[in-house]
């Protein structure tokens, strides 16, 4: 499988906290996604990390990307109770460059 | 504000009864997507169409089918759903494909009783 892995698979924190998820995958990439989704909800596509970028900023997000170690980072900052949320790294492994998703952390943001 | 929108949000159907779950855009994206999500796992992609050319994943059952009448609509087809094809179904659009972003609807969840 070319999928991508997410660690912790599941992640609670206080409001304030900063939350940190991982991702790791299989092959090259052009670029990796992260998304979010809400419970009962679609996803929504936070922010696009290019192989050849090693940081991204948007917001409170923050993405790292090491292509040695074929692996990237979100990180939120000061989260927020509407941060609770699956995150899920995506990048384009299948077929005709389609996106495979990992299996997500689930983060919860406690008031 | 430019969207995909997915009809119905819930449907409930009866084993082996045919069922159609339809998405709409207005991003006027070349690229539409249908995924397979179920409980706490990563959306699988079923197939999507670029343009009206059909691209089916290897893995995707006979049983599901997929239509684009135009730019704008994608149908998914359930010939006889079974227990296990009970998931959110879930469309996604993109300009190209290539890993571009994609812009998702709410999905559809779908219930076999």
């Amino acid at each position: 499988s070319q999928q991508g892995e997410e660690d912790p698979q599941a992640l609670s924190i206080q409001e304030g906290e900063n939350a940190t998820m991982n991702c790791s995958y299989k092959t090259s990439i052009n670029n990796l996604q992260w998304y979010r989704q809400n419970s009962g909800r679609g996803l929504v596509h936070l922010i696009l990390i290019r192989s050849n970028e090693r940081e991204k900023h948007s917001g409170r997000l923050r993405v790292t990307l090491d292509t040695s170690k074929k692996s990237s980072s979100l990180l939120i900052t000061a989260s927020r109770a509407a941060d609770t949320a699956s995150y899920f790294c995506a990048t384009g492994g299948g077929s005709q460059g389609n996106l495979i998703f990992g299996k997500g952390t689930k983060l919860s943001v406690k008031p | 504000d430019a969207m995909v929108i997915q009809n119905p949000r819930y449907q409930v159907t009866q084993f082996g009864k045919p069922v159609t779950l339809s998405c709409s855009q207005t991003l006027n994206h070349n690229v539409m997507y249908w995924y397979q999500q179920k409980s706490s796992q990563a959306p699988k992609l079923l197939f999507h169409y670029y343009d009206k050319d059909f691209n089916n994943e290897a893995d995707t059952p006979d049983n599901f089918q997929s239509r684009r009448p135009n730019t704008s609509f994608c149908f998914l087809d359930i010939r006889s759903p079974g227990l296990g094809d009970a998931a959110m179904y879930l469309c996604a659009t993109s300009m190209n494909t290539g890993n571009q972003p994609q812009h998702f609807g709410d999905g559809t969840r779908l219930s076999i009783l």
